[in-house]
């Protein structure tokens, strides 16, 4: 079974239009989040959600907004997607919130922006 | 705020031992994970380090220096499986948050 499931694996769309990357993950918990990776693989931290609360949100353009439905789902939605959205969206989980616990990554969707 | 450096690209030999250095100025620092990435896939959790000293996990090994804001990843008896990104992450209280370096690519020839 996978732990950390993300739909869909690919995403190809043109600039102006709105699309969505569903994750859900089956490890019971309670944080999830939202990284971006680069093309020079440089990953970094869009959103968490904690028991469906967000608790950080990063500098990421107001486009972009984090939806979590209940504790095992955390989507993404993008608005009037832009050519430098282009990059490798990861949703992860962590069984608490705190830092010691090791984020579980989905396998990653990459979204290419024409 | 936070800056974590890594060496951009390694290459070693199958069967020898690697050492991949990172670097890190993270204030409320509260922890240091490694991570690997193989080409076109998730990164996975391979070691954490909250104390100073060593960790040890098979053939991998992690170690911290706090005072130094220092850390290592040991790989031993490097199989050609090992050739992937290794990316240091330091853990900051305040943002609760987890910062990543952007990775070391590791390259394993025979």
């Amino acid at each position: 079974d996978t732990a950390v499931s993300q739909t869909p694996k690919y995403l190809v769309t043109q600039m102006g239009n709105d699309k969505s990357i569903k994750c859900e993950q089956n490890l019971g918990h309670d944080t999830m989040y939202w990284y971006k990776q680069d093309s020079k693989k440089f990953l970094k931290i869009m959103f968490s959600y904690n028991n469906k609360e967000l608790i950080i949100n990063e500098t990421v353009p107001n486009r972009f907004s984090p939806k979590s439905p209940d504790k095992a789902h955390l989507n993404l939605h993008i608005n009037s997607l832009e050519l430098g959205d282009s990059a490798v969206y990861f949703c992860a989980s962590s069984q608490e919130r705190g830092g010691s616990s090791p984020l579980h990554f989905g396998n990653g969707t990459r979204l290419t922006v024409t | 705020g936070q800056n974590i450096d890594q060496p951009t690209e390694m290459t070693a030999t199958e069967g020898a031992i690697v050492q991949i250095n990172c670097t890190y100025q993270t204030s409320g620092f509260n922890g240091l994970f490694w991570y690997q990435q193989h080409a076109g896939e998730a990164p996975t959790f391979l070691s954490y380090n909250v104390l100073d000293g060593l960790e040890e996990k098979g053939r991998f090994s992690s170690f911290l220096s706090r005072s130094k804001g220092y850390s290592y990843l040991l790989l031993k008896e490097l199989q050609m499986k090992d050739s992937a990104s290794y990316l240091c992450a330091a853990y900051q209280t305040g943002a609760n948050n987890l910062f990543f370096g952007t990775g070391t690519r590791l390259t394993v020839i025979p």
